[in-house]
């Protein structure tokens, strides 16, 4: 069964702060990882494809790298805003065609 | 809005019974995807439909099936329901068959209680 981790499970900041989180997945037979937003009450919504080493990835102050050598794959914030507060999920791609979602990280940016 | 469209939103039924949850996907995506959320669990991967065809199967009991049908929505079927089944179902799309590098629209699930 294939681990996806994701740390820290939850974080608070305030606003204007700049954060970041982890995803830590297998090395091996890596295929792509995937990251996703999720707010209360509404559905997952795409971030981020990233699929080579050393990938780096931008939307507005979001942004994301990837390390498929060492396994894990940051997210970066910057300058966070209230409505940046939701679930941070990744989803990890393998050769054997498994698609698994971290448990994610629960961000509140607080005003 | 994600243009994927599930029905419904909400679903109460008793142990035993059996529901069946509607997807429809995202105009021109040919890819349909079934996830479980449970409390305290992430999103399990259930199965995944291809142009109507099976192409990946993750936890999915045997109580539970799917299919894809040629308009390509696609009906996940839950029978015997217990206690555990109870969770939100969210039913996702993409373009094609490469999943790998397409990014997945989600549809905003149904909520099911089985008591």
């Amino acid at each position: 069964i294939l681990n996806v981790e994701q740390s820290p499970q939850s974080l608070h900041v305030q606003e204007g702060d700049s954060t970041n989180f982890t995803c830590s997945f297998p090395s091996s037979n890596f295929y792509a990882l995937h990251w996703y937003r999720w707010e209360t009450a509404k559905s997952p919504e795409a971030l981020f494809v990233m699929t080579l080493n050393g990938d780096e990835k931008k939307k507005g102050r979001i942004s994301a790298t990837l390390n498929t050598k060492e396994g894990y794959s940051y997210l970066y914030i910057k300058g966070s805003q209230p409505e940046d507060s939701a679930t941070y999920l990744c989803a990890f791609w393998d050769y054997g065609q498994n698609f698994v979602f971290g448990p994610g990280t629960r961000l509140s940016v607080l005003p | 809005d994600s243009g994927v469209t599930q029905t419904p939103k909400h679903l109460i039924t008793a142990t035993g019974q059996r529901v069946t949850l509607r997807c429809s996907p995202r105009s021109g995506d040919l890819s349909v995807y079934w996830y479980q959320q449970s409390l305290d669990q992430g999103l399990q991967f259930l199965i995944q439909y291809y142009n109507g065809e099976e192409r990946a199967k993750g936890n999915i009991l045997e109580r539970f099936s799917a299919q894809q049908f040629p308009d390509l929505h696609s009906e996940l079927n839950l029978s015997s329901l217990e206690l555990g089944d109870s969770a939100l179902y969210f039913c996702a799309s993409s373009a094609g068959g490469q999943t790998t590098n397409e990014k997945l629209f989600f549809g905003s699930g149904t909520q099911l209680s089985v008591l």
